[in-house]
């Protein structure tokens, strides 16, 4: 079946702009989640969804970024007045819910800020 | 946050089985066992997760200590498509906010050689 796709694969943009990241998660999973990942690192975690709503964003680094799941399906990670600092992959995942389940990732859409 | 310790890098040789140790002496008793992995250019990928008996999947086995402090990934065949950042992360990071966020460390570094 389908996994979790993202889009765009790669986005560049200049410094100060705006942009939006889109997840399609497997159909049917409650949870979503959104990791960056830098050079070298781990992913590291932004957002979780259960449904419709933020269940935790302790993850977010600031303000500039916002996330929505507004049907409780697609998510749309949003950053605004991008710095070059921000320029890393950035991951979905989703998953059934639960403690344990596993959550399934998207390959990412590679954000680079100019 | 449970912490887990793994070598930066391993080498092994292509057909032959690889034993990825991860430490975790800080586990708490209701703390899983997960592995996952990432492929180059890719999201990560559940491999397996326990939590005190050994487990196998079609894809590796887990071997968990009997005082759960440390555990080995075993890869009993490796390939070339095995080479990749192995990942060991205790629980599902439980917040205490409802969240089941993923807490990736820097990982193994598994190369194959042919």
């Amino acid at each position: 079946g389908a996994g979790v796709s993202q889009t765009p694969s790669n986005k560049v943009t200049e410094k100060g702009k705006y942009v939006e990241l889109r997840c399609d998660p497997i159909s049917g999973h409650t949870a979503l989640y959104w990791y960056r990942q830098s050079l070298g690192q781990g992913p590291e975690f932004l957002i979780y969804f259960q449904g419709t709503g933020a269940a935790d964003d302790s993850g977010l680094p600031n303000d500039r970024f916002f996330a929505v799941r507004p049907e409780g399906s697609v998510s749309t990670l949003k950053i605004q007045r991008t710095e070059r600092g921000d320029s890393a992959v950035y991951l979905c995942a989703s998953s059934g819910g639960g403690d344990t389940d596993t959550q399934y990732f998207g390959p990412g859409t590679r954000l680079t800020v100019l | 946050d449970a912490k887990t310790t793994q070598p930066n890098s391993m080498e092994s040789n292509e057909e032959e089985p690889v034993h990825l140790p991860c430490n975790h002496s800080t586990i708490s008793g209701t703390d899983y066992i997960h592995w996952y992995r990432q492929l180059p250019s890719q999201g990560p990928e559940y491999v397996i997760h326990g939590l005190t008996s050994n487990v196998n999947n079609r894809m590796a086995s887990l071997a968990i200590a009997e005082d759960r402090k440390s555990s080995t990934l075993i890869l009993h065949r490796a390939t070339l498509r095995d080479a990749a950042v192995y990942y060991c992360i205790l629980g599902l990071g439980y917040s205490g906010a409802g969240s089941y966020q993923l807490t990736f460390g820097k990982g193994t570094k598994l190369s194959v050689i042919p």
